[in-house]
């Protein structure tokens, strides 16, 4: 399974937009990225996932350079509601188990 | 609301206890999970079911044991257990296993 490295935590104020920078280096050709949020004492909620390029949603927008080897979570005009941890996975989608890391605890202050 | 839903949403139990976890969804998925999460620890992978068959079991003790009666129901029985399996237990299901994974609210468990 790929490994993911990505930052503890980030600070941001209300209405900037926020990048979460996720590693993995050692991705396999049928990787997938995917994204998670997750709320204090609630399950975590499907973001985005994505394959190459850029993937765009309702709620965020996933970066993806040609080599695969990191990802960039884009989160446009973050208000309170948004602090949250952020989990970035990375696995064929469909057969592998999904491994959750640490994350990134997101704090968006007034 | 995800369409996971899970009761009870607390628990306190002792170690002499037994008790059970029930977790129901409504999205008509095929494959369902239990998660265990600790306190600053990220989520660890518990239990799969697929169709109803078990497919995955992590070396978890045997003080927890699942039960899925139909592809909508998953049970987490529980017995003999240790204040360190206190945590926040978190059911999920999806079409395919290993899929986009939806969550319920989770049980958060104390046992003293």
């Amino acid at each position: 399974l790929a490994k993911t490295t990505q930052p503890i935590s980030m600070d941001s104020y209300e209405g900037q937009e926020v990048n979460i920078t996720c590693s993995h280096n050692n991705i396999a050709t049928n990787d997938y990225i995917t994204w998670y949020q997750q709320f204090p004492s609630q399950g975590p909620r499907f973001i985005i996932q994505g394959y190459k390029t850029k993937v765009t949603n309702e709620v965020a927008s996933l970066f993806i350079p040609a080599d695969r080897k990191s990802s960039t979570l884009s989160l446009p005009r973050v208000s309170l509601s948004d602090t949250a941890v952020y989990y970035c996975l990375v696995g064929d989608g469909g057969n592998t188990p999904l491994v959750f890391g640490k994350g990134t605890r997101l704090s968006v202050i007034a | 609301e995800t369409g996971v839903t899970q009761t009870p949403r607390h628990l306190v139990m002792g170690m002499t206890n037994k008790k059970s976890l029930k977790c129901e969804q409504h999205l008509g998925h095929n494959a369902m999970y239990w998660y265990k999460q600790s306190a600053k620890k990220p989520l660890e992978l518990m239990f799969v079911y697929n169709f109803k068959e078990q497919t995955e079991n992590n070396s978890v003790p045997s003080r927890f044991s699942p039960e899925c009666p139909n592809s909508s129901h998953l049970f987490l029985h529980l017995h003999t257990l240790q204040p360190e399996d206190s945590a926040l237990y978190l059911c999920a299901s999806s079409q395919g296993t290993f899929y986009e994974q939806y969550f319920g609210p989770g049980t958060r468990l104390t046992v003293t």
